[in-house]
């Protein structure tokens, strides 16, 4: 089955821990990126990648890293995560940067304190 | 910074009704997408539009762009229970990086 999975799903966690949330896709795409999700201010986009080795800053990328070693793989790091941290993430691949649909995993939801 | 604006917030409707939801950039579009999001689900992708003028349709769902491509919009005819969601635009600028609108939460009365 086509999909995007994330893990974990929910995750507790305190100010300064580092944590990785992982992101993987079966669908052989190019393009991969990561959303933060807030209520009030859709999804903003935190960082993409239009291929192995190749990514790019989106519209919030402060506090996060990500690395694109192997195609199917997009993890996101939080090297220090602080409370404003706090939400609902989704990763996403579409078959091509800016072509097409992209199809979102399940989401994570994180909770700093 | 880039921005799309997608107006109303909230659409409260009469099962039948028909329901329309808009997305403004003030600059110049690659492309559009629209999704669809349940209640505690993931974005779901409808349609994208890339032309000038553009006109799409998809069973009671037609998606328009504009023809300066700055603006989209979304309409629901006869709306159903299973239209209950949060719509939301994403405007791409350059084809790798996408803008959400906030989303419009519609809300359908039986």
């Amino acid at each position: 089955e086509a999909q995007v999975t994330q893990n974990p799903r929910y995750l507790i966690t305190v100010t300064g821990k580092k944590l990785t949330v992982t992101c993987s896709q079966n669908m052989n795409h190019e393009y991969m990126s990561w959303y933060r999700q807030d209520p009030g201010l859709g999804l903003r986009q935190i960082y993409y990648s239009m291929n192995v080795e190749v990514t790019d800053k989106g519209d919030v990328p402060e506090g996060y890293k990500v690395s694109r070693k192997e195609k199917r793989n997009f993890p996101l790091i939080l090297e220090s995560p602080s409370p404003n941290q706090t939400s609902l993430y989704f990763c996403a691949s579409s078959l091509s940067s800016g072509v097409g649909a992209q199809y979102f995993g399940p989401g994570t939801r994180l909770l700093v304190l | 910074g880039q921005q799309v604006m997608q107006i109303p917030q909230y659409q409260h409707v009469q099962e039948g009704e028909d329901f329309t939801t808009y997305c403004n950039s003030s600059t110049t579009l690659s492309n559009i997408q629209w999704y669809k999001q349940r209640p505690g689900g993931h974005p779901v992708f409808l349609i994208q539009l890339v032309k000038s003028g553009e006109v799409k349709k998809q069973k009671r769902l037609t998606f328009q762009f504009g023809e300066a491509k700055k603006n989209s919009s979304l309409h629901i005819t006869a709306t159903q229970t299973t239209d209950v969601g949060t719509y939301f635009c994403a405007g791409d600028y350059n084809f790798n990086k996408f803008y959400f609108g906030s989303g419009t939460k519609l809300n359908v009365k039986p």
